[in-house]
């Protein structure tokens, strides 16, 4: 599989909420949950977000949630804080082809 | 807390080997995938190559052929060997650690830059 697709800009305003899509998911892997979500700030390693589509690790604000609908998998920011700006990769798993693990292409969010 | 850490050269000239270890402290690499993945500057994340500590080992396609992913449990250390370096290797490679269960990577090294250039 290829590099999923993200868009390569989303902004918004302190307070509001922004969404970043991610397409191209592998549906050949059930239970089909393997996509995760990375905040990467610069010069920092990327860090996970969000697992098995909706989860987010422990101390994750609950402002991040996930979603998935078919082949496209959603990033949801609640709230935005100045802190949000940086970049976010998804990422997804399959079993049957190859490579195992693809990121998407990268989002940088910008807090207006 | 597990903590990784990669080491190695930071400049390799065109053509040569790039070769990265990554070590674990904080946990033991039992039961754990084990994963190295690359971004060149102001770009996008690559996958390169899983193992596991028994040795079993998963590369990307587009790699394969240059790469090799050895693990040292003794060591708690994990490595990567890129051969025929180009240009279009220059990148940050990051060591990775898999969720437990999980099909992603939740604990990262900091990064080496890895220039190739002669």
């Amino acid at each position: 599989q290829s590099a999923l697709t993200q868009p390569a800009s989303v902004s918004g305003s302190p307070g509001q909420s922004i969404t970043i899509s991610c397409t191209g998911i592998s549906t050949d892997t059930p239970p089909y949950r393997d996509v995760s979500w990375f905040q990467q700030h610069p010069g920092k390693p990327p860090k996970l977000i969000i697992f098995d589509v909706t989860d987010r690790p422990s101390g994750v604000s609950y402002r991040f949630s996930g979603s998935k609908s078919g082949n496209t998998a959603s990033l949801t920011i609640s709230g935005l804080q100045a802190e949000d700006e940086a970049d976010y990769y998804c990422s997804s798993y399959t079993s049957v082809s190859t490579p195992l693990y693809v990121f998407g292409t990268g989002t940088k969010v910008t807090v207006l | 807390q597990v903590q990784l850490q990669e080491s190695g050269p930071g400049l390799v000239k065109p053509s040569e080997t790039l070769s990265l270890t990554c070590g674990v402290s904080g946990g033991s690499m039992r039961g754990y995938w084990w994963s190295w993945v690359r971004q060149p500057p102001g770009k996008g994340l690559e996958w390169i190559a899983e193992i596991f500590p028994t040795g079993s080992s998963n590369y990307n396609p587009s790699l394969k052929s240059r790469v090799t992913i050895l693990v040292d449990k003794s060591k708690n250390q994990f490595s990567l060997i890129l051969n025929s370096v180009t240009a279009a290797d220059t990148a940050l490679y990051y060591c990775a650690r898999h969720m437990t269960g999980v099909n992603t990577f939740d604990y990262w090294g900091q990064g080496a830059l890895v220039t190739v250039s002669s």
